[in-house]
């Protein structure tokens, strides 16, 4: 079966634009969750959706936002870009909201001239 | 603050040695410790671990869980040029209302030299 599919996989953005970021979870997957991969952090949790619902949310400003739509695709945005939001952006998706692997896309590869 | 620290950050070693790469935690609500290897993109399920003491292996790759001293190794033999990548623990708890969270550690990059 496919596994999880994000678009676009590379941009560039100028500070103060805004970028969506899309991801397709793995077929009757429920659960989609967004992380910012940076050298110096490592992943980092950005938030949880399940069934439409955010579930959880890390600590990121609020210029970071995501919805869940009705067939579990999902969207992130970030608005007001700053050169420190350079990062991977990887979404995971799982079958339920607990236990078992996440399944990671391949990624989107942000940069913010 | 709940949190994940894996060591050593980087390693390199020669084909052939074993690495031992370590993760300690420090969550409330703990409910299991997964291990990943994230060579290009997408990061690869390894393991995963609930329990203390048992040990989980695949191939030249073995993993053990201490709940009791909140640390978990990984362990890697014989180790091959393909071994190269960056290897992630993360540790799943309880959030909340029904809910449960993967905090990641910072990873540790393996270079396997030939």
């Amino acid at each position: 079966k496919a596994g999880v599919t994000q678009t676009p996989r590379y941009l560039i953005k100028t500070r103060g634009q805004q970028v969506t970021l899309s991801c397709s979870p793995i077929s009757g997957h429920r659960s989609v969750s967004w992380y910012q991969q940076t050298p110096g952090q490592g992943l980092q949790f950005l938030f949880e959706y399940f069934s439409e619902t955010q579930r959880n949310k890390g600590n990121f400003p609020g210029r970071f936002s995501g919805r869940q739509f009705s067939n579990s695709r999902s969207e992130m945005n970030v608005s007001t870009l700053e050169l420190g939001d350079s990062a991977l952006y990887l979404c995971a998706s799982r079958l339920q909201g607990a236990g078992g692997e996440l399944f990671f896309g391949e990624g989107s590869r942000l940069t913010v001239l | 603050e709940d949190k994940v620290v894996q060591s050593p950050l980087s390693l390199v070693v020669h084909e052939g040695d074993t690495v031992t790469l370590n993760c300690s935690y420090e969550v409330t609500n703990f409910r299991s410790l997964l291990w990943y290897k994230q060579e290009k993109k997408a990061p690869t399920f390894l393991f995963m671990l609930t329990s203390s003491g048992i040990e989980k292996k695949s191939g030249r790759l073995s993993s053990i869980l201490d709940k009791k001293e909140l640390f978990s190794i990984l362990n890697i033999t014989a180790t091959q040029t393909g071994d190269s990548a960056i290897y992630l623990c993360a540790v799943e708890w309880y959030s909340g209302a029904g809910s449960y969270q993967l905090t990641f550690g910072k990873g540790t990059k393996l270079s396997v030299i030939p």
